[in-house]
Order: structure tokens, then sequence, then C-alpha cells
């Protein structure tokens, strides 16, 4: 069974620009949960997205966004890059809404901002 | 607001010595807590949960509601136990899940 996939594993953006990572949950997962992680921060819920809604958000200003496609696959888009939003940002797939089995996570996209 | 505390940043202890890392939650209602480890050059990875009431590779954790904490004990620390850990928790009325700073163990041969 294949795990969570991420794409790309890592990133080189300039200020201003926007990106769009992309997320394949493991079979079955219908729910996709992203995290932001810094070092000085430590993981940073995102949102959450089930059956193509967003569930949940985060504390993240609205230049942070996603989807979710109807075969589970999520995307998350972040416009007008800042320095700060250089980070690991991670995706969680579930068999259920809330996780209630616990996530299973990819291995992360790595976003440099320059 | 829900809020894990992981007040040990490092945690170091010799091989086949006992082992805890704490976890202090904030949360009046019913949790659910979550342990995660993550391995050198290894994806972030369930532990165990509270809720299955699992030993996972030695370590247990037991939830006290009184103390609001979710320790993760394990008697016997060995190296290959040497990762960071993440307690997370997730409450019913806030969908996501927060986790604590996390605990960098070690295990010294």
């Amino acid at each position: 069974k294949a795990g969570v996939t991420q794409t790309p594993r890592y990133l080189i953006k300039t200020r201003g620009q926007q990106v769009t990572l992309s997320c394949s949950p493991i079979s079955g997962h219908r729910s996709v949960s992203w995290y932001q992680q810094t070092p000085g921060q430590g993981l940073q819920f995102l949102f959450e997205y089930f059956s193509e809604t967003q569930r949940n958000k985060g504390n993240f200003p609205g230049r942070f966004s996603g989807r979710q496609f109807s075969n589970s696959r999520s995307e998350m888009n972040v416009s007008t890059l800042e320095l700060g939003d250089s980070a690991l940002y991670l995706c969680a797939s579930s068999t259920s809404f809330r996780g209630n089995y616990g996530y299973t996570f990819g291995s992360g996209t790595r976003l440099t901002v320059v | 607001a829900q809020r894990v505390t992981q007040p040990e940043k490092l945690l170091s202890v010799f091989k086949g010595a006992p082992v805890e890392l704490k976890c202090n939650y904030s949360y009046s209602g019913s949790p659910e807590l979550f342990w995660y480890v993550q391995y050198s050059r290894q994806r972030l990875q369930l532990l165990l949960r509270h809720i299955s009431r699992e030993s996972i590779k030695g370590f247990t954790a037991d939830l006290n509601k009184g103390e609001t904490s979710f320790h993760l004990k394990k008697p016997f620390a060995q190296e290959e136990d040497s990762a960071m850990y993440y307690c997370a928790l997730r409450t019913y009325n806030n969908n996501d899940m927060r986790f604590g700073a996390g605990t960098r163990l070690t295990v010294k041969p």
C-alpha cells in the first residue's frame, strides 16, 4: 500500500511568488490535513479536508488556501510568498474525519523563500 | 484554548534505563491523545493512541485526567528509541490535531 505522497520534495521560490503543493493520500483515506513545521513554531495546523470540504482551518492568513479533489488528492496554495513562509509543509491522511485512528504523514515539501 | 505542553526539549538516558517523556494538556472535556515519533530521516509516524490502550515497541502511555497528563513511558530504553517524540491532542469541539513542541530522546550506549 503506497504511503502519503507529497510533491515536490523541495522548492525554492522568490518573495511575492505563489506556490502550489500537492498531496496524494493513502488509497481509501478521505481526510487530508496540512501542517507547517518550523524550528521555532513546531507543527502548526493549516487546514483539514474531508470529502472535498474544508472542515477546519488554522490561524493562518488568507494567503494560505487549499482544496481537495474527488479522488481525495489535495493541494495547498500559498500566494504572495514571504520569507517567513519558509518551512516544511506536511500532509497527513486518515481514514476518518477527525483522524480518530491517527494520521499517516507524508515526507513533506520543504519550501524555501528567498 | 487547547494546548499541549512537552516541558523537556531534550532528554538523555542510558540504554536499559527507564524513560518517561512528559506531556501535559489543557482541555476541560474528554480529549483524544496521541504520541507520534520521528526517527532520523524518517517520516513522522503514529506511535500510540490513548483510546486503544496499547503498548507499542514497549512504550505505554496512560491518560491522567486529574493531572491532565499523558506521559509516555518505557521501562528499559533501547538505542533505537532515539528519536523526536511529539504528543498530540484532538478535542471534540476543535477538529484539528494540536501538537506539542516535541522532545528529542537520546539513548546512550
